[in-house]
């Protein structure tokens, strides 16, 4: 079973400024990796599949990258929608499994 | 436009049952996988049972074996979650989730998602 690590738990950023999230596979995970993004009281939203994949309707800024047991999410340029819990989670391997998520906040 | 609604979530108390039952549309549903997946509250995500699209494989987490059964209805384009036993821990939003039919054990569209709160 794999364990996902996502780091930091927290991260401040000030609108305009990029943000970049980490995400750690106890064991390699290929590119079968995916992000989601959650709101307060929202609904998990597929951000991006295959490592790198956007999903459909998200925007240019959000992009992944990485393969193995290290993957990054990186938002270019935050927007004050983009504040939010995200979540990365591996398919390689049975059972799926999410990280612990990283809280992205304003700073 | 894909839409999947769940309902049946509630107050139980512990050791009852509750089912919980997710309407899909907007897509052929026997051709997904679904799942269900949790949240307890201020947590992260859970993923806790899978049902192919014809029924043949069904997978569930270790937390939930032996006490959630999930079941589907394909005419009736529905995924349910029989939850029995329940424990204070079993308190979480309960989203149900559909895998594409392409390569990939990812969730590309999730219901909103039905609260079930275990006390006495």
């Amino acid at each position: 079973e794999r364990v996902m690590t996502q780091s930091p738990a927290t991260l401040f950023v000030s609108p305009g400024e990029r943000a970049t999230l980490y995400c750690r596979a106890s064991q390699n995970v290929s590119s079968d990796l995916a992000w989601y993004q959650q709101k307060p009281g929202q609904v998990p939203r597929l951000l991006i599949y295959g490592a790198f994949t956007r999903a459909t309707g998200i925007p240019a800024r959000f992009s992944g990258s990485g393969s193995g047991t290290e993957s990054t999410l990186t938002i270019s340029s935050l927007q004050s929608e983009d504040f939010a819990v995200y979540y990365c989670q591996q398919y390689n391997n049975w059972p799926p499994a999410f990280g612990q998520g990283t809280k992205v906040e304003i700073k | 436009e894909v839409q999947l609604v769940e309902s049946g979530g509630g107050l139980v108390k512990p050791g009852g049952s509750l089912r919980l039952s997710c309407a899909a549309s907007g897509f052929t549903f026997s051709s997904h996988s679904m799942n269900w997946v949790r949240q307890a509250p201020g947590k992260g995500l859970e993923w806790i049972s899978s049902i192919s699209g014809s029924s043949t494989y069904i997978y569930y987490a270790d937390s939930v074996k032996g006490r959630f059964t999930i079941s589907r209805d394909n005419a009736k384009n529905s995924l349910y979650l029989q939850m029995n036993s329940l424990r204070a821990e079993d308190t979480a939003v309960y989203y149900c989730a559909r895998v594409p039919v392409t390569y990939g054990y990812y969730f590309d569209y999730w219901g909103q998602g039905a609260l079930v709160t275990v006390s006495s």
